[in-house]
């Protein structure tokens, strides 16, 4: 199965920005890399994928390593709204379909 | 528009009773996907509809679970004879088209405890 590897937690003061790293080493060629958040009590929320490409977005920028062995999810400047846990996912074809793996998460603190 | 949504919220059961946990995709949505998180866990991916194809249920962890699709729409994932370690958040999610090219939308979950 592809794993992903990220902190457990990390934290960061308001308006600065933050990069939250991802370690996915058996990454295959055709695993997309997508990034959710999880607000407490909420499903979680979509913020960003790519394959790739370095990737931006109105919410975020994935930074996408040349070997593809990791990524950064960038957020610009966070805010007190951005305290959730963010997942990093590979999502590998089976079969035609589409199956994600999802990590531990990192819960993103962020203190005013 | 309306997001995807899922009922009963909570659900609380006894050890052994059988449990329906229902969930509305979006109008459109081809793909659904069911999920389940324990306390402190990321998420696990359980089984996967697209379309009308036959669905992925090699995330089930045993024979007990089951999920049915009715009109490409509605889902309904039944848990038979249920134990404690089955208390969890269940979280269902839609979108377009495969996972990894689509973004996924996901309900706000169903939350089961096992007594």
């Amino acid at each position: 199965d592809a794993k992903t590897t990220q902190p457990n937690s990390m934290e960061s003061n308001e308006e600065e920005p933050v990069h939250l790293p991802c370690n996915h080493s058996t990454i295959s060629g055709t695993d997309y890399i997508h990034w959710y958040r999880q607000l407490p009590s909420q499903g979680p929320e979509y913020v960003i994928h790519g394959l790739t490409s370095n990737v931006n977005n109105r919410m975020a920028s994935l930074a996408i390593a040349e070997d593809r062995k990791s990524s950064t999810l960038i957020l610009h400047r966070a805010t007190l709204r951005d305290a959730a846990v963010y997942y990093c996912i590979l999502s590998r074809p089976s079969g035609g379909s589409y199956i994600p793996t999802f990590g531990r998460g990192t819960s993103l603190i962020v203190h005013p | 528009g309306a997001g995807v949504s899922q009922s009963p919220s909570n659900k609380v059961t006894e050890k052994g009773k059988d449990v329906e946990l229902r969930c509305d995709p979006i109008s459109g949505h081809t793909a659904l996907y069911w999920y389940r998180q324990s306390l402190g866990q990321g998420l696990e991916f359980l089984i996967y509809f697209q379309g009308n194809s036959a669905p992925d249920k090699s995330g089930l962890p045993s024979d007990r679970f089951s999920a049915e699709r009715t009109g490409g729409s509605v889902s309904t994932l039944t848990i038979q004879r249920t134990q404690q370690e089955d208390s969890a958040v269940y979280l269902c999610a839609s979108n377009t088209g495969p996972f990894g090219v689509y973004e996924q939308y996901f309900g706000p979950g169903t939350r089961l405890t096992v007594t």
